[in-house]
């Protein structure tokens, strides 16, 4: 099993689409958890930390479910602008702090 | 806002030679990282630096690499014998003492081995 899960897509949805996707998780000892988006032959940008009881950023909102290790973010009403790469970050180990990143979902917001 | 900045750009080389990558991390940050990205792969990382010291690596990082803090504002990484296999984009990364553990990436060298 992969440490860190995505669907690859690409989702193409429609400007103002509400789009939603999801990560899992192997190492159930994680403990800290992050969506990062990635523009073409760019470097990662931190989107926003997930924490525990959920949490909203404007447009995006990320659920954690420890139990079932599984990672959701929501971006309502997608922008153009929105078009890139979500990557799903896991840092698996207490006292540790290198991350592991899931391949990343392509997402593709059309006019 | 503060930003991770790296040099150069785009890194071309021969195989066998070595190169220097270089990156100036945020300044009130204490951990340090490389990353690597394969082109159509997902981010590897590679070494975490604190306190002058590795603190943790990957099997990737082996001792064909090696990184130093060379004075108070670069963070620097050596590959010694480049191969074909190391073409790939390199990020460095840095995060603050607490937190969250969050890291802000530079924008990447390019390293192309011919």
């Amino acid at each position: 099993r992969k440490e860190v899960e995505q669907d690859p897509g690409p989702f193409n949805v429609p400007e103002g689409a509400t789009v939603a996707f999801n990560c899992t998780y192997s190492n159930s000892a994680s403990q800290s958890f992050f969506w990062y988006r990635q523009d073409c032959r760019k470097e990662p940008k931190l989107l926003m930390s997930v924490y525990s009881s959920g949490n909203e950023d404007g447009r995006f909102t990320a659920q954690l479910n420890r139990a079932s290790q599984y990672i959701s973010l929501l971006i309502r009403d997608s922008k153009l602008s929105d078009s890139a790469t979500y990557l799903c970050v896991v840092n698996p180990a207490t006292g540790r702090r290198a991350l592991t990143f899931g391949s990343g979902t392509r997402l593709q917001v059309q006019p | 806002e503060p930003e991770v900045t790296q040099t150069p750009s785009h890194q071309v080389t021969q195989m066998g030679q070595e190169v220097i990558l270089r990156c100036v991390p945020i300044s009130n940050h204490l951990y340090f990282y490389w990353y690597r990205q394969i082109l159509g792969q997902k981010v590897e990382f590679l070494v975490s630096f604190y306190n002058n010291e590795i603190s943790e690596k990957s099997e990737i990082f082996d001792d064909q690499f090696s990184v130093e803090r060379p004075d108070g504002s670069n963070f620097t990484l050596k590959i010694r014998s480049t191969k074909l296999e190391d073409s790939a984009m390199y990020f460095c990364a840095s995060s603050s003492l607490g937190g969250g553990h969050e890291q802000y990436f530079g924008p990447g060298t390019r390293l192309t081995v011919t």
